[in-house]
C-alpha cells in the first residue's frame, strides 16, 4: 500500500510556480521521499528525493516539513512540457521497491 | 548522460507464446527492476534483482515470469505463456544501490500486446 497521499489533479499557469503537495504522515524517520513524473505512457522520470532537509536540483525543489509528515515539490517556472502525472513515493522498508499511487495530474495551461 | 534502454519498443505476440523483453541498465548500477503498467492503470512493481538473485517480487510475478542477467549488460524479463491480461507497458529500471538515498532510473518501456 502507498504510504503517501496526493491530490488527484492540479492546474498551473505557464511560467508560474507549480507547488505539488504530498502527505506522508506514516513514514518513519529514515524513509526517504521520492518524486517521479510520467508524461503520457513514457517511463517514469526521476525528479528529486529527500529525507529531512530541503533539496534543490536543476529540475525542482523539495520542501519537507520539520515533522516530515508532508512535503511539497516545487517546479519554479512551469512550462507546457511539465504537464504530467507526478508521483510522491516512499520506498518499502527494504529499499528495493517503489509503490506508485495515483499521483497528481498536473496540467500546465498557457 | 547514461540511460536505461529497452528493446523492443513494441512487441506483438499471440496468446500462449513466450516473450522475452530486454533491458540494458546503466552500466555501474547493481540493482535491477521490472515494473508494468496496464493501459490507464497505475505503475506496478514486478520484481527486483540483485547479485543474480530475486530480492523482492510482487504477487503479479508468478511462475509464468522469470528474470535473468545473462551477461554483464543485459537484464531480461521472460513471460513463458502470455495471456491477454499481460498486455501492458513494461518498464525496466536500475539503481546504483538500494533506495535509501539513491535514484532509480527507468527505461522508456516496451509495449507488449497479446492477441
Amino acid at each position: 500500500d502507498a504510504k503517501t497521499t496526493q491530490p488527484t489533479s492540479m492546474d498551473c499557469a505557464e511560467g508560474r510556480a507549480a507547488n505539488l503537495p504530498c502527505n506522508h504522515s506514516t513514514i518513519s524517520g529514515n524513509e526517504y521521499v521520492y518524486w517521479y513524473r510520467q508524461i503520457h505512457s513514457q517511463g517514469p522520470q526521476y525528479i528529486i528525493h529527500g529525507l529531512k532537509n530541503n533539496e534543490t536540483n536543476e529540475m525542482a525543489s523539495l520542501i519537507i516539513t520539520e515533522d516530515r509528515k508532508s512535503s511539497t515539490l516545487i517546479l519554479p517556472h512551469a512550462t507546457l512540457r511539465d504537464t504530467a502525472v507526478y508521483y510522491c513515493i516512499a520506498p518499502n522498508n527494504a529499499g528495493n521497491m517503489l509503490t506508485f499511487g495515483g499521483g497528481t495530474r498536473l496540467m500546465v495551461k498557457p | 548522460e547514461p540511460e536505461v534502454t529497452q528493446t523492443p519498443s513494441h512487441q506483438v505476440t499471440q496468446m500462449g507464446q513466450e516473450v522475452i523483453l530486454r533491458c540494458v541498465p546503466i552500466s555501474n548500477h547493481l540493482y535491477f527492476y521490472w515494473y508494468r503498467q496496464i493501459l490507464g492503470q497505475k505503475v506496478e512493481f514486478l520484481v527486483s534483482f540483485y547479485n543474480n538473485e530475486i530480492s523482492e517480487k510482487s504477487e503479479i510475478f508468478d511462475d509464468q515470469f522469470s528474470v535473468e542477467r545473462p551477461d554483464g549488460s543485459n537484464f531480461t524479463l521472460k513471460i513463458r505463456s502470455t495471456k491477454l491480461e499481460d498486455s501492458a507497458m513494461y518498464f525496466c529500471a536500475s539503481s546504483e544501490a538500494l533506495l535509501w538515498g539513491h535514484e532509480q532510473y527507468f527505461g522508456p518501456g516496451t509495449r507488449l500486446t497479446v492477441t
